[in-house]
């Protein structure tokens, strides 16, 4: 079947202006997870949807940074007045609830000139 | 925080060779996992370990869990230069509701084998 999706795959903007990152979780996947990775890093934990729990936002470094899922399927990542320092690849992954393997996309790659 | 960190940070080996990485966490776990990243690509999965087992094979990849020691090793056998990607290791805790917690990372290790 489809893996996750991620579009776009690449996006170059301009720092001050809002980008928005989507996301496309494998069907029937109940849990969605943003992650962020910055050049030669690990991957730092963003944000966690899990069914119709509240999400885990814990990794959100700041308030300009929002996601939301819809339906319970689809979710776009909200980054505001974009800054240099949110140039990164942004992951995200899906998973049921068991097994906990979580499967991910191919990343955005979000470049702030 | 980091939890789990592997090491060494970089392998070079020649192909045929076998790769041990080391992977240590700090907190008590659920599931270990390790994923294989290739260049700019995203992270495949490829193996995980629960906490109530010592080790787990699958083809050409070992994985031990010690959780006395809280670390883990992944063992690549017969190595090949496709093999040649980054590897992450990635914890996972308990929730209160048993559901599915986040996943925390280490920072990878290169890998890179020679043909």
């Amino acid at each position: 079947g489809a893996g996750v999706s991620q579009s776009p795959s690449n996006k170059v903007t301009e720092k001050g202006k809002d980008v928005e990152l989507r996301c496309d979780p494998i069907s029937g996947h109940t849990a969605l997870y943003w992650y962020r990775q910055s050049l030669g890093q690990g991957l730092e934990f963003l944000i966690y949807f899990q069914g119709n729990s509240a999400p885990d936002k814990s990794g959100l470094p700041s308030d300009r940074f929002s996601a939301e899922r819809t339906g319970g399927s689809v979710s776009t990542l909200t980054i505001q007045r974009t800054q240099q320092e949110d140039s990164a690849v942004y992951l995200c992954a899906s998973s049921s609830m068991v097994p906990y393997e979580q499967y991910f996309g191919p990343g955005t790659r979000l470049t702030v000139t | 925080s980091q939890q789990g960190e592997e090491d060494p940070q970089a392998l070079s080996i020649q192909e045929g060779e076998n790769a041990t990485m080391n992977c240590s966490y700090k907190t008590s776990i659920n599931n270990l996992q390790w994923y294989r990243q290739n260049s700019g690509r995203g992270l495949v999965h490829l193996i995980l370990i629960r906490s109530n087992e010592r080790e787990k094979h699958s083809g050409r990849l070992r994985v031990t869990l010690d959780t006395s020691k809280k670390s883990s090793s992944l063992l690549i056998t017969a190595s090949r230069a496709a093999d040649t990607a980054s590897y992450f290791c990635a914890t996972d805790r308990l929730t209160y509701t048993g559901a599915n917690s986040k996943l925390t990372f280490g920072k990878g290790i290169t890998l890179s084998v020679r043909p």
